[in-house]
């Protein structure tokens, strides 16, 4: 079993839409999570941190639930420049162990 | 530019030659990772630093890979005799030490063609 597992899609939409993108997780020890933006041809980036709590920002709302080791993405309102692969990502820190582990990415197509 | 810095950005090898990569961190970053990329798959981790300490590598690189980060700065990521499934991007990224996030900033990364 992989350690971070998504859904690869392509998820194809259309502009306006709402989406959501679901990752599980192996390692309970697991202790920070993240969801990255990457697209075609380029690094990943950064798209936000995930809390316990679950946080927003902007159209973007991510959540975590700890029990089922299981994090969610939505993106509201679709546009087109939301097109790209969203890479799932959770923390396995521990003593000396740091190491981030990537899902295999969600590839969303926003269509006008 | 202050970002993660890879070189070269692409690199065209024969089959069975030697290849050597270099990333510089941004420069208060004192954790260095190595990933690596192919078409339609996540970032696979290959390697971490913190400082100048590899804390640890995956079972997924072969004793023809070694990396190094002599003086906790930029570090060298460098594949033996390589083979056709070597074909891949190569990342970097850094992050800083904090108590409980820790963003990863990647590089552009070097793509790897063994032909």
């Amino acid at each position: 079993r992989k350690e971070v597992e998504q859904d690869p899609g392509p998820f194809n939409v259309p502009e306006g839409a709402t989406v959501a993108f679901n990752c599980t997780y192996s390692n309970s020890a697991s202790q920070s999570f993240f969801w990255y933006r990457q697209d075609c041809r380029k690094e990943p980036k950064l798209l936000m941190s995930v809390y316990s709590s679950g946080n927003e920002d902007g159209r973007f709302t991510a959540q975590l639930n700890r029990a089922s080791q299981y994090i969610s993405l939505l993106i509201r309102d679709s546009k087109l420049s939301d097109s790209a692969t969203y890479l799932c990502v959770v923390n396995t820190n521990g003593g000396a162990t740091n190491k981030l582990i990537f899902g295999t990415g969600t590839l969303l197509a926003v269509q006008p | 530019d202050t970002g993660v810095s890879q070189n070269p950005r692409h690199k065209i090898t024969k089959r069975g030659q030697n290849v050597t990569f270099r990333c510089d961190p941004i420069s208060e970053h004192n954790r260095l990772y190595w990933y690596r990329q192919t078409l339609g798959q996540g970032p696979e981790f290959l390697t971490y630093f913190q400082n100048e300490a590899q804390l640890e590598k995956s079972r997924l690189l072969s004793d023809r890979f070694s990396a190094e980060r002599p003086k906790g700065s930029f570090s060298t990521l460098e594949i033996q005799r390589t083979e056709q499934g070597d074909s891949a991007m190569y990342l970097c990224a850094s992050s800083r030490r904090r108590q409980a996030n820790t963003e990863a900033f990647f590089g552009q990364g070097t793509r790897l063609t063994v032909v």
